[in-house]
């Protein structure tokens, strides 16, 4: 099946610095990439979509100016945690669909944030 | 609006089957999924039904009726490793997926 690497893992970052996750789809082109955050014992929330080229959309009650998505290529996407705060500590995961298909959502393999 | 139910836990022992449900309530539909979920990792691809009906892979199985607003994933023959948390994913009129809150299935030897 298709590939979708991320990156980091996991990323340990001070209160109020900004860290940034790459979502990159290996061998195939995703013209749709999903973010979603996890909290322990808790199921995926999606934060936002993210379109090759036009802004994200996200979901309600996710900060916007706080989560920057950036979808410059047909390969990769951007989450940025900016000014981060003990409280955004999750597991992020994202997701990305194969140009033209409905069906099949590839997961990253998540970055687990843990901000002090 | 959109709902989706499936139990939170559910014990089986090895070797044995367990059928795990979900049913949902939406005005679109293209489909549901059924993920699986390791502590600490990120979902894998089970399943995928948008026809009524039982779509069989190896061990798993999945089942749907669109009428009824009801699917189920059976596993066979259960393993240790099976033990994890299985999402259940509706996909909507806009394509984008609506998650349930996972059953966590633990197995016992």
């Amino acid at each position: 099946g298709a590939v979708v690497s991320q990156h980091p893992s996991r990323v340990i970052c001070k209160s109020g610095t900004s860290v940034k996750i790459e979502c990159r789809s290996l061998d195939f082109q995703a013209t749709t990439m999903f973010w979603y955050r996890q909290f322990p014992k808790q199921s995926l929330m999606l934060m936002a979509t993210s379109n090759e080229g036009s802004k994200a959309t996200y979901e309600q009650g996710v900060e916007k100016d706080k989560f920057l998505i950036n979808h410059a290529s047909l390969t990769l996407s951007t989450l940025t945690v900016t000014s981060a705060h003990p409280e955004d500590s999750s597991f992020y995961i994202c997701s990305a669909r194969s140009a033209g298909e409905v069906g099949e959502l590839f997961f990253g393999e998540g970055s687990r944030l843990t901000v002090l | 609006g959109q709902n989706i139910d499936q139990p939170t836990e559910m014990t089986a022992t090895e070797g044995a089957i367990v059928q795990i449900n979900c049913t949902y309530q939406t005005s679109g539909f293209n489909g549901l999924f059924w993920y699986q979920q390791h502590a600490g990792e990120a979902p894998t691809f089970l399943s995928y039904n948008v026809l009524d009906g039982l779509e069989e892979k190896g061990r798993f199985s999945s089942f749907l009726s669109r009428s009824k607003g009801y699917s189920y994933l059976l596993l066979k023959e259960l393993q240790m490793k099976d033990s994890a948390s299985y999402l259940c994913a509706l996909m909507d009129s806009n394509y984008q997926l609506i998650w349930g809150a996972g059953t966590k299935l633990i197995i016992k030897p």
